[in-house]
């Protein structure tokens, strides 16, 4: 069964860091990207980071450019997404997802999703 | 950044019926266009990729057209499990997703 699992989130002070992790099975991981996706409760769907299969291209949502960090390790089925400086803002229901395809640049849909991790941003 | 418009908001609509949801691309995403169905407390579901082709297992009352910024999901007849929030996806320069519509019964 193809499945995505993700852990890592909780409730965090603004300004302190996490760490998400997505466990891929039931594919070939390494054959494609891969991506976060979050949704604020009550709001839509937002578009976080991707990363190709090998790690060559990595693309960020201007949110999160320079406080996030994507990164896969094909070695253990994994997928990664520090979050550092964190906001209220970033307060949201994370998602792991497949890429139809090996790019990470704007190039596939997502085909398979993991039911999410809950990131609260709080004092 | 490309940004997508979907409307209705809601669209209240009776089972059995045909259900039409519509979303415009800010700029010309070309076909590189999805649609996703999300269910309360469910992860979102690839529905129609390539802005007409339906993903594996998805039954054929789904139908998606359109190309560059024009688009369209078509519901052709209502079953109740097709009431839920629908997005609409491009990726044609990177990712953004519409801000979905609510399906509800009418």
């Amino acid at each position: 069964e193809v499945q995505l699992v993700e852990s890592g989130g909780g409730l965090v002070q603004p300004g302190r860091s996490l760490r998400l992790s997505c466990a891929a099975s039931g594919f070939t991981f390494d054959d494609y990207a891969m991506h976060w996706v979050r949704q604020a409760p009550g709001k839509g769907l937002e578009w976080v980071s991707g990363i190709s299969w090998n790690s060559g291209s990595i693309g960020y949502a201007d949110s999160v450019k320079g406080r996030f960090t994507i990164s896969r390790d094909n070695a253990k089925n994994s997928l990664y997404l520090q979050m550092n400086s964190l906001r209220a803002e970033d307060t949201a229901l994370y998602y792991c997802a497949k890429d139809t395809g090996i790019a990470a640049a704007g190039t596939n849909a997502f085909d398979i999703w993991g039911q999410g991790t809950m990131v609260t941003v709080s004092s | 950044e490309i940004v997508m418009t979907q409307s209705p908001a809601t669209l209240s609509v009776s089972p059995g019926e045909r259900a039409t949801l519509s979303c415009r691309a800010s700029q010309s995403v070309s076909s590189n266009l999805a649609w996703y169905q999300q269910k309360p407390g469910q992860a979102p579901r690839l529905l129609i990729y390539g802005a007409s082709t339906r993903a594996t297992g998805i039954p054929a009352r789904f139908s998606g057209s359109g190309s560059g910024t024009e688009f369209t999901l078509t519901i052709s007849s209502l079953q109740s499990e097709d009431f839920a929030v629908y997005y609409c996806q491009q990726y044609n320069n990177w990712y953004t997703f519409g801000q979905g519509t609510k399906l509800e019964i009418k």
